[in-house]
């Protein structure tokens, strides 16, 4: 059980925008910043968003973040068949002391 | 450009300390602007935090894996290393070090990470 829950799964077509939600406390996401990963099969998890809704460089501007009281979401827009992967939302926990990550949730590009 | 590499045995017994290590190029261990971090990812399953190391030496575990772990950096060698001790089966899962940016104040996102290495505990 994850301290953070996200939707296992999410879908949508080339072109569309699809968000996926992270849901926290006022431990974790209400009191710090908010970042989101995309994991490839086999590969190490990327850095996709940081502090709620920075892109590092090189992140397309299709992807977004935003993050509302102990939530956060990732939209990502133009859907495109490259963004199938895994993503997860992660932050830090003041009780618990130390970083906390959701679940993560597989994006398939219909 | 800072590369993480990860290294160590795939194969632990049950019951021993798992030992892995992370070499860092490109940058230094040393700097006051980063945390060193460990992060696993069990077979088919999500991330999981470890915990991290500062080039102090000062360090933060996971309070579920605290009395198991012990994280420690050797900077003449710019290396950190992880060692997880009495392994189950639990503990098989790919190893990640990633590297966290400390110098707006606050902890960071994980902007480096290692390949991974994945580590099984079998008999």
């Amino acid at each position: 059980q994850s301290v953070l829950t996200q939707p296992p799964s999410a879908s949508g077509t080339p072109g569309q925008r699809v968000t996926i939600s992270c849901s926290g406390s006022s431990s974790n996401i209400e009191s710090n910043t908010v970042n989101w990963y995309q994991q490839f099969p086999g590969t190490a998890p990327n850095l996709l968003i940081n502090s709620n809704n920075q892109r590092p460089s090189g992140v397309p501007d299709r992807f977004s973040g935003s993050k509302s009281g102990s939530s956060a979401s990732l939209a990502i827009s133009g859907l495109q068949s490259e963004d199938e992967a895994d993503y997860y939302c992660a932050s830090w926990d003041d009780s618990l002391d130390g970083v906390v990550f959701g679940g993560g949730t597989k994006l398939t590009v219909l | 450009q800072v590369q993480l590499q990860e290294s160590g045995p795939g194969l632990v017994k049950p019951s021993e300390t798992l030992s892995l290590t992370c070499t860092v190029s490109g940058g230094s261990v040393s700097s006051s602007n980063y945390y060193w971090n460990w992060v696993r990812q069990p077979p088919g399953k999500g991330l999981e935090w470890i915990g991290y190391i500062y080039y102090t030496g000062s360090t933060n575990y996971k309070p579920s894996l605290k009395s198991r772990v012990t994280i420690s950096v050797d900077t003449s060698k710019n290396q950190f290393s992880l060692k997880l001790s009495s392994v189950t089966a639990a503990d098989t899962a790919v190893y990640y070090c990633a590297r966290v940016d400390v110098s707006s104040g606050y902890f960071g996102a994980f902007d480096i990470w290692g390949q991974g290495t994945m580590v099984t505990v079998s008999s």
